[in-house]
Protein backbone atom coordinates (compact mmCIF):
# COMPACT_ATOMS: atom_id res chain seq x y z
CA UNK A 1 0.00 0.00 0.00
CA UNK A 2 1.31 3.14 -0.63
CA UNK A 3 3.21 5.17 2.30
CA UNK A 4 4.04 8.88 3.25
CA UNK A 5 7.48 9.05 3.83
CA UNK A 6 9.31 11.27 6.32
CA UNK A 7 12.79 12.24 6.69
CA UNK A 8 14.43 12.75 8.70
CA UNK A 9 12.96 10.59 11.28
CA UNK A 10 14.89 12.60 14.28
CA UNK A 11 16.22 16.00 13.58
CA UNK A 12 18.40 17.52 16.58
CA UNK A 13 19.16 21.27 16.01
CA UNK A 14 20.10 24.38 17.53
CA UNK A 15 18.12 27.44 18.69
CA UNK A 16 18.53 30.14 16.10
CA UNK A 17 19.28 27.17 12.61
CA UNK A 18 16.96 27.02 10.18
CA UNK A 19 15.95 23.57 9.31
CA UNK A 20 14.16 21.51 6.22
CA UNK A 21 11.62 18.25 6.99
CA UNK A 22 10.87 16.71 3.86
CA UNK A 23 8.41 14.19 3.05
CA UNK A 24 6.80 12.55 0.15
CA UNK A 25 3.22 12.05 -0.11
CA UNK A 26 1.68 9.45 -1.82
CA UNK A 27 2.34 9.96 -5.48
CA UNK A 28 -1.72 10.95 -6.90
CA UNK A 29 -2.84 12.80 -4.27
CA UNK A 30 -3.40 16.18 -4.58
CA UNK A 31 -3.83 18.30 -0.86
CA UNK A 32 -1.15 18.11 1.30
CA UNK A 33 -0.97 19.37 5.47
CA UNK A 34 1.91 19.36 8.15
CA UNK A 35 0.73 19.13 11.61
CA UNK A 36 2.98 18.99 14.43
CA UNK A 37 2.26 17.37 17.97
CA UNK A 38 4.51 19.01 20.92
CA UNK A 39 5.02 16.26 23.48
CA UNK A 40 1.99 15.57 25.83
CA UNK A 41 -0.22 17.61 23.77
CA UNK A 42 -2.26 17.65 20.88
CA UNK A 43 -1.92 17.30 17.11
CA UNK A 44 -2.11 20.75 15.87
CA UNK A 45 -2.54 21.63 12.12
CA UNK A 46 -0.02 24.00 10.45
CA UNK A 47 -1.10 24.52 6.97
CA UNK A 48 -2.61 22.82 4.11
CA UNK A 49 -1.25 23.05 0.05
CA UNK A 50 -3.13 22.49 -2.89
CA UNK A 51 -2.70 23.50 -6.55
CA UNK A 52 0.78 24.59 -5.42
CA UNK A 53 -0.43 27.12 -2.57
CA UNK A 54 -1.05 27.26 0.56
CA UNK A 55 -4.88 26.87 1.12
CA UNK A 56 -5.09 27.41 4.44
CA UNK A 57 -2.74 27.80 7.76
CA UNK A 58 -3.37 28.05 11.17
CA UNK A 59 -1.90 30.84 13.53
CA UNK A 60 0.89 28.62 15.04
CA UNK A 61 2.06 28.97 11.17
CA UNK A 62 3.70 32.43 10.88
CA UNK A 63 6.70 33.97 9.39
CA UNK A 64 8.94 31.60 10.48
CA UNK A 65 7.55 28.68 8.73
CA UNK A 66 7.10 28.08 4.88
CA UNK A 67 6.58 25.16 2.79
CA UNK A 68 7.45 24.13 -0.72
CA UNK A 69 6.51 21.28 -2.80
CA UNK A 70 9.91 21.50 -5.02
CA UNK A 71 9.63 19.09 -7.42
CA UNK A 72 6.18 16.80 -8.85
CA UNK A 73 7.16 14.17 -5.25
CA UNK A 74 8.81 16.19 -2.23
CA UNK A 75 6.75 18.58 0.02
CA UNK A 76 8.65 20.22 2.51
CA UNK A 77 8.39 22.67 5.91
CA UNK A 78 11.33 25.03 6.51
CA UNK A 79 11.58 26.73 10.08
CA UNK A 80 13.91 29.49 9.26
CA UNK A 81 14.97 30.46 13.02
CA UNK A 82 14.31 27.38 15.54
CA UNK A 83 13.25 28.01 18.66
CA UNK A 84 12.76 25.71 21.93
CA UNK A 85 8.85 25.85 21.46
CA UNK A 86 9.44 24.32 17.84
CA UNK A 87 10.40 21.14 19.33
CA UNK A 88 7.93 18.65 18.88
CA UNK A 89 6.97 16.05 16.25
CA UNK A 90 6.26 17.05 12.72
CA UNK A 91 3.29 15.27 10.42
CA UNK A 92 3.15 15.02 6.73
CA UNK A 93 -0.16 14.16 5.20
CA UNK A 94 -1.81 14.18 1.96
CA UNK A 95 -5.00 12.96 0.39
CA UNK A 96 -6.89 12.37 -2.66
CA UNK A 97 -8.87 14.68 -4.48
CA UNK A 98 -12.48 13.21 -4.34
CA UNK A 99 -14.46 14.17 -1.28
CA UNK A 100 -14.66 12.73 2.26
CA UNK A 101 -11.15 10.83 1.21
CA UNK A 102 -8.89 10.41 4.53
CA UNK A 103 -5.60 12.02 5.42
CA UNK A 104 -2.68 9.99 5.08
CA UNK A 105 0.08 10.35 7.82
CA UNK A 106 3.90 9.64 7.21
CA UNK A 107 5.80 8.63 10.56
CA UNK A 108 6.52 11.85 11.64
CA UNK A 109 9.65 13.74 12.61
CA UNK A 110 10.66 14.85 16.07
CA UNK A 111 12.78 17.67 15.92
CA UNK A 112 14.64 18.56 19.25
CA UNK A 113 15.62 22.31 19.42
CA UNK A 114 18.61 22.59 22.08
CA UNK B 1 -14.80 26.93 15.50
CA UNK B 2 -14.52 23.25 15.47
CA UNK B 3 -13.69 21.34 18.23
CA UNK B 4 -13.38 17.41 19.58
CA UNK B 5 -13.22 16.48 22.99
CA UNK B 6 -12.56 12.90 23.86
CA UNK B 7 -12.14 11.07 27.24
CA UNK B 8 -9.45 11.51 29.55
CA UNK B 9 -7.18 8.98 29.55
CA UNK B 10 -4.92 6.46 29.90
CA UNK B 11 -7.35 3.36 29.52
CA UNK B 12 -5.79 0.26 30.91
CA UNK B 13 -7.89 -2.87 30.08
CA UNK B 14 -6.96 -6.39 30.45
CA UNK B 15 -7.26 -8.93 27.08
CA UNK B 16 -11.04 -9.21 26.11
CA UNK B 17 -12.22 -6.65 28.06
CA UNK B 18 -15.00 -4.39 26.17
CA UNK B 19 -13.66 -1.14 25.28
CA UNK B 20 -15.21 2.44 25.03
CA UNK B 21 -13.62 5.70 24.39
CA UNK B 22 -16.02 8.41 24.33
CA UNK B 23 -15.62 11.45 22.14
CA UNK B 24 -18.03 14.08 21.61
CA UNK B 25 -17.70 17.36 18.99
CA UNK B 26 -18.81 21.03 18.46
CA UNK B 27 -18.75 21.69 15.15
CA UNK B 28 -21.29 23.95 12.66
CA UNK B 29 -22.51 22.13 9.59
CA UNK B 30 -22.07 18.75 8.70
CA UNK B 31 -18.35 17.30 9.55
CA UNK B 32 -16.81 14.02 8.87
CA UNK B 33 -15.83 12.28 11.75
CA UNK B 34 -12.75 10.10 11.86
CA UNK B 35 -10.61 7.95 14.72
CA UNK B 36 -6.76 7.48 13.84
CA UNK B 37 -4.93 5.00 15.87
CA UNK B 38 -0.54 5.70 16.62
CA UNK B 39 0.96 2.57 17.58
CA UNK B 40 4.21 3.19 19.39
CA UNK B 41 7.07 4.84 17.54
CA UNK B 42 4.63 5.04 14.56
CA UNK B 43 2.85 7.78 12.86
CA UNK B 44 -1.21 8.37 12.89
CA UNK B 45 -3.67 5.65 11.26
CA UNK B 46 -6.60 5.98 10.08
CA UNK B 47 -8.61 3.48 11.70
CA UNK B 48 -12.54 4.19 10.61
CA UNK B 49 -14.31 7.08 9.11
CA UNK B 50 -18.12 8.39 8.84
CA UNK B 51 -19.08 10.93 7.00
CA UNK B 52 -23.06 11.54 7.95
CA UNK B 53 -24.85 11.18 10.81
CA UNK B 54 -25.93 7.58 11.84
CA UNK B 55 -23.06 6.24 9.13
CA UNK B 56 -21.32 3.45 11.12
CA UNK B 57 -17.70 3.38 10.74
CA UNK B 58 -16.29 0.10 11.52
CA UNK B 59 -12.18 -1.63 11.23
CA UNK B 60 -10.36 -4.11 12.61
CA UNK B 61 -13.15 -5.56 15.35
CA UNK B 62 -13.58 -1.25 16.26
CA UNK B 63 -17.02 0.73 15.34
CA UNK B 64 -18.19 4.12 16.37
CA UNK B 65 -21.55 5.83 14.68
CA UNK B 66 -21.89 8.81 13.92
CA UNK B 67 -24.49 10.44 16.60
CA UNK B 68 -25.87 13.94 15.41
CA UNK B 69 -28.54 14.27 17.87
CA UNK B 70 -25.43 14.02 20.76
CA UNK B 71 -22.79 14.98 18.76
CA UNK B 72 -20.33 12.24 19.69
CA UNK B 73 -18.82 9.61 17.68
CA UNK B 74 -17.40 7.02 20.45
CA UNK B 75 -15.09 4.54 19.68
CA UNK B 76 -16.16 0.69 21.19
CA UNK B 77 -14.76 -2.97 20.66
CA UNK B 78 -16.11 -6.09 21.89
CA UNK B 79 -12.46 -7.56 22.66
CA UNK B 80 -9.35 -5.83 22.96
CA UNK B 81 -6.12 -7.77 22.27
CA UNK B 82 -2.73 -6.59 23.70
CA UNK B 83 -1.83 -5.76 20.13
CA UNK B 84 -4.82 -2.57 20.25
CA UNK B 85 -2.27 -1.09 22.68
CA UNK B 86 -2.01 2.57 21.22
CA UNK B 87 -3.25 6.06 21.65
CA UNK B 88 -6.58 6.96 20.01
CA UNK B 89 -7.14 9.70 18.42
CA UNK B 90 -10.93 11.30 17.23
CA UNK B 91 -10.78 13.95 14.79
CA UNK B 92 -13.20 15.45 12.52
CA UNK B 93 -12.80 17.49 9.29
CA UNK B 94 -15.05 19.97 7.57
CA UNK B 95 -18.09 22.59 8.90
CA UNK B 96 -16.01 25.91 9.12
CA UNK B 97 -13.07 23.95 9.41
CA UNK B 98 -12.58 23.80 5.77
CA UNK B 99 -10.27 20.53 5.05
CA UNK B 100 -8.00 20.43 7.85
CA UNK B 101 -8.23 17.86 10.56
CA UNK B 102 -9.15 18.55 14.47
CA UNK B 103 -8.14 16.24 16.77
CA UNK B 104 -8.82 15.36 20.27
CA UNK B 105 -6.36 15.26 23.14
CA UNK B 106 -5.47 11.36 22.17
CA UNK B 107 -6.44 8.76 24.68
CA UNK B 108 -3.73 6.22 25.59
CA UNK B 109 -4.93 2.75 25.87
CA UNK B 110 -3.12 -0.13 27.21
CA UNK B 111 -4.13 -3.59 27.21
CA UNK B 112 -2.45 -6.71 29.81
CA UNK B 113 -2.54 -9.81 29.03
Amino acid sequence: EPEVTQTPSHQVTQMGQEVILRCVPISNHLYFYWYRQILGQKVEFLVSFYNNEISEKSEIFDDQFSVERPDGSNFTLKIRSTKLEDSAMYFCASRAGTPYSPLHFGNGTRLTVT
Amino acid sequence: GNSVTQMEGPVTLSEEAFLTINCTYTATGYPSLFWYVQYPGEGLQLLLKATKADDKGSNKGFEATYRKETTSFHLEKGSVQVSDSAVYFCALRGGTSGSRLTFGEGTQLTVNP
